[in-house]
């Protein structure tokens, strides 16, 4: 399985919106609602940010969305904050039943 | 508070098999649901979805490492455990445990979800 394909690195400065893609096939992202997105800070474990495309767990901010629109994902982030710095991982089931990783993306808050 | 932490030797020679645990604190590993799952991330690279389980013991593989990857549980310990056969130092990672939400509907069909929460992760070092 091919991972799926999101862009190395987005900046953006405080305050400002980014938006992250992450796209796969009709066998993945296109296919299903499985959609999750994870923060990972240097040296920590991945948090789940967003899961089944647009939802947020408890205690994300709402700074944080999600969509998707074909075979193609995307992460929001609002109102850019310092602490927002860190790689996101895109995930998402696949028809073989298994989960197939983004690449990751680095982001920098300028 | 649901906690999870991996345990196993830092160090393994190549050709040896890697062997990890998972301990599930806060919460039954025997909860419906919930699958158990193991994603590891080389040096300086991506995640990698390594395998999942069910307390019954059905599982989920990636198709890149299935012929090399078992995934076993322990109900009563509240543990699950990762056996990597044959390594290279291409298996050189962190390797990271998390609960793995399962999707389950009425007509019997079943979609592997988010990942939530992770274990802190655990580098494991492939090298004679």
């Amino acid at each position: 399985q091919s991972a799926l394909t999101q862009p190395a690195s987005v900046s953006g400065s405080p305050g400002q919106s980014i938006t992250i893609s992450c796209t796969g096939t009709s066998s993945d992202v296109g296919g299903y609602n499985y959609v999750s997105w994870y923060q990972q800070h240097p040296g920590k474990a991945p948090k789940l940010m967003i899961y089944e495309v647009s939802n947020r767990p408890s205690g994300v901010p709402d700074r944080f969305s999600g969509s998707k629109s074909g075979n193609t994902a995307s992460l929001t982030i609002s109102g850019l904050q310092a602490e927002d710095e860190a790689d996101y991982y895109c995930s998402s089931y696949t028809s073989s039943s298994t989960v197939v990783f983004g690449g990751g993306t680095k982001l920098t808050v300028l | 508070q649901l906690q999870l932490q991996e345990s196993g030797p830092g160090l393994v020679k190549p050709s040896e098999t890697l062997s990890l645990t998972c301990t599930v604190s806060g919460g039954s590993i025997s909860s419906s649901s919930y699958y158990w799952g193991w994603i590891r991330q080389p040096p300086g690279k991506g995640l990698e979805w390594i395998g999942s389980i069910y307390y019954s013991g059905s599982t989920y593989y990636n198709p890149s490492l299935k012929s090399r990857v078992t995934i076993s549980v322990d109900t009563s310990k509240n543990q699950f455990s990762l056996k990597l056969s044959s390594v290279t130092a291409a298996d050189t990672a962190v390797y990271y445990c998390a609960r793995h939400r399962f999707k389950y509907y009425y007509d019997s069909s079943g979609y592997l979800d988010w990942f939530d929460p992770w274990g802190q992760g655990t580098l494991v070092t492939v090298s004679s």
